[in-house]
């Protein structure tokens, strides 16, 4: 059963606290992507990575960090640094880097207190 | 003004209507344009792809892009009230990891 997961779907954390996110998919993808969803806001790309053990920030990535150690696991780190950590978070894969359908996983809310 | 517009809704139609949701964008350099459904709380999920204008067919759902006007739309005909959910729409330029997606369109179907 192919298809990209994201685990835990919803994760609680005190402020000051780091929290990793996990990603992983099995559809033999290269590309991989980490996005925050907000009430009224479209998605908006935080990191991407293209291939194993390389990857670009996005648009919103300062107070989180990633690694791309497997082609199947691309972890998203939300730092204490990140002022405003409650969201929604998705993962998604492409099969090469600059191929636009981009799959998604089924997300973590995280709610930081 | 943002990249990509999108009526957020709710848009709330019976069922069996033919619904129309639509995005204007400013950027010309787009060339690809996708159209994603997501339940509440769940991941999006990949309706529709287009590449250029023109038109697409998939069942229910009819995707048009009109480039000379920057305007997309997702057609979804007989709807369903399993149809209910925000639609998102999505565009990328040519060869990039980018794209940049519409706030969403809430769509409720009533029995």
């Amino acid at each position: 059963d192919g298809g990209i997961t994201q685990s835990p779907k919803y994760l609680f954390r005190k402020e000051g606290q780091n929290v990793t996110l996990s990603c992983e998919q099995n559809l033999n993808h290269d590309a991989m992507y980490w996005y925050r969803q907000d009430p009224g806001q479209g998605l908006r790309l935080i990191y991407y990575s293209q291939i194993v053990n390389d990857f670009q920030k996005g648009d919103i990535a300062e107070g989180y960090s990633v690694s791309r150690e497997k082609k199947e696991s691309f972890p998203l780190t939300v730092t204490s640094a990140q002022k405003n950590p409650t969201a929604f978070y998705l993962c998604a894969s492409s099969i090469a880097s600059g191929q636009s359908e981009q799959y998604f996983g089924p997300g973590t809310r995280l709610t930081v207190t | 003004q943002k990249e990509v517009e999108q009526d957020p809704g709710p848009l709330s139609v019976p069922e069996g209507a033919i619904v129309s949701l639509n995005c204007t964008y400013s950027n010309s350099a787009f060339q690809y344009f996708m159209w994603y459904r997501q339940y509440s709380r769940k991941g999006p999920e990949l309706l529709m792809y287009t590449y250029s204008s023109g038109n697409k067919e998939d069942g229910r759902f009819t995707a048009q892009v009109d480039k000379s006007s920057k305007y997309i739309s997702l057609f979804i005909r007989d709807s369903q009230p399993s149809d209910s959910a925000t639609y998102l729409c999505a565009m990328s330029g040519y060869n990039t990891d980018k794209l940049i997606f519409g706030t969403g369109t809430r769509l409720q179907v009533f029995p």
